[in-house]
């Protein structure tokens, strides 16, 4: 099976800050890969398909990027609503998730 | 806009089977227009996919878990069920259902059900 690997496990940050998490799939997975944000309590929220097509209503701060084995989640200009946890899911070969990186305020 | 709703007990004894129904709103689960699918997670953990089910009443099940579990529909009452034989307290977590649009082979998961907590105890 398809083992994905995010990394940093835990992200500080501020207000305004741009940051990236990186996601790394165990073999290739061309650009099927899927990022969701997750906050307390509820359930996980689609934002971005197919490695880099923004899901509708998504702010265009966030962007994704990548493909075979590395992706990567961009959010530009982080606001206080942007601090959840995130995770990525590749769906070449059944479905699994990354562990989740957990953005926090610095 | 299709919205998803889990139901079920809360709490499941160890060795016995867990049973969960997802009743959808908002649209026909037998439009063929999403998979229904089963995602759990662990308190403080990351999400598994379990399994999914589509309007023709075919299934696939993640390999790790597909010998204890069973998914069927009930278009009568829109509303899609999971089965999970044999539970242990590893099976404890909360249980989310979700729609995969079927044009995009159903591959990621949106919408969700606000999901169900279900604990295996004795």
């Amino acid at each position: 099976d398809i083992q994905m690997t995010q990394s940093p496990y835990t992200l500080s940050a501020s207000v305004g800050d741009r940051v990236t998490i990186t996601c790394r799939a165990s073999q290739s997975i061309s650009s099927s890969l899927a990022w969701y944000q997750q906050k307390p309590g509820n359930a996980p929220k689609l934002l971005i398909y197919k490695a880099s097509t923004l899901e509708s209503g998504v702010p265009s701060r966030f962007s994704g990027s990548g493909s075979g084995t590395e992706f990567t989640l961009t959010i530009t200009s982080l606001q206080p609503d942007d601090f959840a946890t995130y995770y990525c899911q590749q769906y070449e070969s059944y479905y699994t998730f990354g562990q989740g990186t957990k953005l926090e305020i610095k | 806009q299709v919205q998803l709703q889990e139901s079920g007990p809360g709490l499941v004894k160890p060795s016995q089977t867990l049973s969960l129904t997802c009743t959808v709103s908002g649209g026909s689960i037998n439009t063929g227009t999403y998979y229904w699918n089963w995602i759990r997670q662990p308190a403080g953990k990351g999400l598994e996919w379990i399994g999914r089910i589509y309007t023709s009443g075919s299934t696939s099940y993640n390999p790790s878990l597909k010998s204890r579990v069973t998914m069927s529909l009930d278009t009568s009452k829109n509303q899609f069920s999971l089965n999970l034989s044999s539970v242990t307290a590893a099976d404890t977590a909360v249980y989310y259902c979700g729609g995969g649009e079927a044009g995009f082979g159903g591959n990621w998961f949106d919408p969700w059900g606000q999901g169900t907590l279900v604990t295996v105890s004795s």
